[in-house]
C-alpha cells in the first residue's frame, strides 16, 4: 500500500533562517506531488506540484521553492524565512484514475517563524 | 475561486443528529468532486467523491449530493458521532484542468455530546 511520509511534524524557526521541508512516498511510481499551505482557521493554498522528477509548477509567486531530486522525494525550501511563511504545510501525492485525481495528504508540518 | 483567505465557517450538532454540509462550486465544467475530512493537527483525508454524471452517492453513514444545475454539493453525514468533529472541505477537479484540485472554503463541524 501506498504512503507518504513528511518531516518534521513541528518547527520554529527564526526570521531570515533557511527552510528545507521533506517529503517521501512509498509504494507508488511517479505520482504528482504537491504542496499545499494552510493558515490556521483556513482554507488549503497549493503552492508547488509536479508531475515528474525536476518538473515543478508553482502556483503562487512567494519566498518558497520546491524540488524533486527523486521521482519519490518532494522538498520545500527556502533561503530566508518571513513571518508571513508560518503555517501548516502540507505534502500530497494524487493517483489518476480516468483523468480524475484523488489526494492523499501526509501528516503536515507546523511550521512557526518568529 | 480562491478561499484560503477566509474564516471557516462553522455547523454545530447534536450527538446522534444527522448534519448537512453545503458547497458551493465554481466551475460548471468540473467532472469530479471529493469531500476530505481533516482533523486537528492533521492532513485532510478522502471521505468520498462523486462524479459529474451522478447526483447521489452513498457511503458508510455518509452520502453527498450533486445538483449541477445550482453547482451544490452537501455532504450529509448520518448520526453525527463525536469523532465526526473536524473541518470538511469539498473539492472539484476537471479532466481539462491538469493537475490541479480547486478547494472549497472548508466548514467546521462540531459535535456537543
Amino acid at each position: 500500500s501506498q504512503t507518504i511520509h513528511q518531516w518534521p511534524a513541528t518547527l520554529v524557526q527564526p526570521v531570515g533562517s533557511p527552510l528545507s521541508l521533506e517529503c517521501t512516498v512509498e509504494g507508488t511510481s511517479n505520482p504528482n506531488l504537491y504542496w499545499y499551505r494552510q493558515a490556521a482557521g483556513r482554507g488549503l493554498q497549493l503552492l508547488f506540484y509536479s508531475v515528474g522528477i525536476g518538473q515543478i509548477s508553482s502556483e503562487v509567486p512567494q519566498n518558497l521553492s520546491a524540488s524533486r531530486p527523486q521521482d519519490r522525494q518532494f522538498i520545500l525550501s527556502s533561503k530566508k524565512l518571513l513571518l508571513s511563511d508560518s503555517g501548516f504545510y502540507l505534502c500530497a501525492w494524487s493517483v489518476q484514475d480516468r483523468g480524475l485525481e484523488k489526494l492523499f495528504f501526509g501528516s503536515g508540518t507546523q511550521l512557526s517563524v518568529l | 475561486g480562491e478561499s484560503v483567505g477566509l474564516h471557516l465557517p462553522t455547523l454545530s450538532v447534536q450527538e446522534g443528529d444527522n448534519s448537512i454540509i453545503n458547497c458551493a462550486y465554481s466551475n460548471s465544467a468540473s467532472d469530479y468532486f471529493i469531500w476530505y475530512k481533516q482533523e486537528s493537527g492533521k492532513g485532510p483525508q478522502f471521505i468520498i467523491d462523486i462524479r459529474s454524471n451522478m447526483d447521489k452517492r452513498q457511503g458508510q453513514r455518509v452520502t453527498v449530493l450533486l445538483n449541477k444545475t445550482v453547482k451544490h454539493l452537501s455532504l450529509q453525514i448520518a448520526a453525527t458521532q463525536p469523532g465526526d468533529s473536524a473541518v470538511y472541505f469539498c473539492a472539484e477537479n476537471m479532466r481539462a484542468g491538469g493537475f490541479k484540485t480547486i478547494f472549497g472554503a472548508g466548514t467546521r463541524l462540531f459535535v456537543k455530546a
